[in-house]
């Protein structure tokens, strides 16, 4: 599986887009980008996902690079709910084990 | 709909009691999953479910044995508890067809002394 790095932990302003960046150079053809978040105490939650293409969904939007050794999750208005740990995975086509590395925590400020 | 629930949601054991983590969905998905979380640090598989009748090891299997009770329900066994295994404890599952979302229950936290 391709390994993912991310910076520890990053701030942004409420209303403010967050942007946060992950490297995985090593991806192969046939493997998706996940991006999962954690939330103080409660369990991950899904929330994009994606291949090539960029994607948008009703929480965030995924871009990746065009070489894919590189991607960016964005949400658009970050809110103070937004605060949690947020994690990239990669993994190849419907291998379901998923490998939580420790993410980033993104701080959302007021 | 409940998603995925987990029983105890905290628990306190002394070094070999043996104790079964519950977990139950109510999404009909096929496959389940176990989960540890060590504070600062990500989430490591424990056993998974691919189908109901199968279950294979996952990354730190050892001290742990897993029962898929039925499609509903996956439980996870410690036999002898040790102190390595104080962490939070998550259960997971999904739909084969959304195989990318994994939905996850609120945790067990458990304490061995």
């Amino acid at each position: 599986d391709a390994k993912t790095t991310q910076p520890t932990s990053m701030d942004c302003a409420e209303g403010r887009a967050a942007n946060l960046p992950c490297n995985h150079s090593t991806i192969s053809g046939n493997e998706y980008v996940y991006w999962y978040r954690q939330i103080h105490s409660q369990g991950p939650q899904y929330i994009i996902h994606g291949l090539k293409n960029n994607e948008t969904n009703e929480m965030a939007s995924l871009i990746i690079t065009e070489d894919r050794k590189s991607s960016t999750l964005i949400l658009p208005h970050a809110t103070l709910r937004d605060t949690a740990v947020y994690y990239c995975i990669v993994r190849g086509g419907s291998n379901y084990k998923l490998t939580f590395g420790k993410g980033t925590l993104l701080t959302v400020n007021p | 709909n409940a998603g995925v629930t987990q029983t105890p949601k905290f628990q306190v054991l002394k070094t070999g009691q043996s104790m079964t983590l519950q977990c139950a969905q109510d999404m009909n998905h096929n496959s389940m999953y176990w989960y540890r979380q060590d504070p600062g640090m990500g989430l490591r598989l424990i056993y998974y479910s691919a189908s109901e009748g199968t279950t294979d090891k996952g990354e730190v299997p050892n001290g742990y044995n897993v029962s898929r009770l039925n499609k509903r329900e996956f439980s996870l066994r410690l036999e002898s508890a040790a102190p390595s295994q104080t962490s939070v404890y998550f259960c997971a599952s999904t739909d084969p067809d959304r195989f990318y979302e994994q939905y996850f229950g609120p945790g067990t936290r458990l304490t061995v002394t």
